[in-house]
């Protein structure tokens, strides 16, 4: 069985400070991570995702992650925050086989909210 | 040029109705799914096609049934409606199974 926990159901940061935002998985397998986030009122969008290549993984609008093996986590960074950056985001870890094969598992979401 | 289409995007129904939900991408992906994010924002998956063959049936009630018709689109009908089934329904689609999903805005179903 896979799971996935996020850490922080609330992150809160000023703008320009360090965005972190923690996931740790569960996996029988090599896992397939991803982070996705979530603007108010809208479907997910991709940010990054690791497939056993790298282990630090770069995404869109400045996000990275890295995967580490030996914590079981694949934690969300950003080094500055943007305003645009609130909003939740999630994290999912990918089965690799059996009869849920290629389904997502994501963890509860995590708020992140920008202050000026 | 939408990606992954839903339609409607809002849905306001009575208990004991019976309603659908469409969804269809344009990415000519072989893996499509349903989601189900609930009021607490938890996403978890209910079903997955891949060629029109369904693949992951989660432990979803029978009143829930899905349909391929082809590739592109996967709907979702839904019998004898709920109030537990007020929910935000997510369709997403993959190239192939197990790779990054892409998903739609989502049907937000409210029943009364």
């Amino acid at each position: 069985a896979q799971s996935v926990t996020q850490l922080g159901s609330h992150v809160s940061v000023s703008e320009g400070a360090l965005v972190l935002l923690r996931c740790n998985y569960s996996s029988s397998v090599p896992p397939y991570l991803f982070w996705y986030v979530q603007y108010p009122n809208q479907g997910l969008q991709l940010l990054l995702k690791y497939t056993s290549a790298a282990t630090l993984v770069k995404g869109i609008n400045g996000f990275e992650a890295e995967f580490k093996k030996s914590e079981t986590s694949f934690h969300l960074t950003k080094p500055s925050a943007h305003m645009s950056d609130a909003a939740e985001y999630f994290c999912a870890v990918s089965n690799a086989g059996g009869t849920s094969y290629g389904k997502l598992t994501f963890g509860q979401g995590t708020i992140l909210t920008v202050h000026p | 040029d939408t990606a992954v289409s839903q339609t409607p995007k809002y849905l306001v129904t009575q208990m004991g109705n019976d309603k659908s939900i469409k969804c269809e991408q344009n990415l000519g992906h072989d893996t499509m799914y349903w989601y189900k994010q609930d009021s607490k924002k938890f996403l978890k998956i209910m079903f997955s096609y891949n060629n029109k063959e369904l693949i992951i049936n989660e432990t979803v009630p029978n009143r829930f049934s899905p349909k391929s018709p082809d590739k592109a689109h996967l709907n979702l009908h839904i019998n004898s409606l709920e109030l537990g089934d007020s929910a935000v329904y997510f369709c997403a689609s993959s190239p192939v199974v197990r790779d990054t999903q892409y998903f739609g805005p989502g049907t937000r179903l409210t029943v009364l």
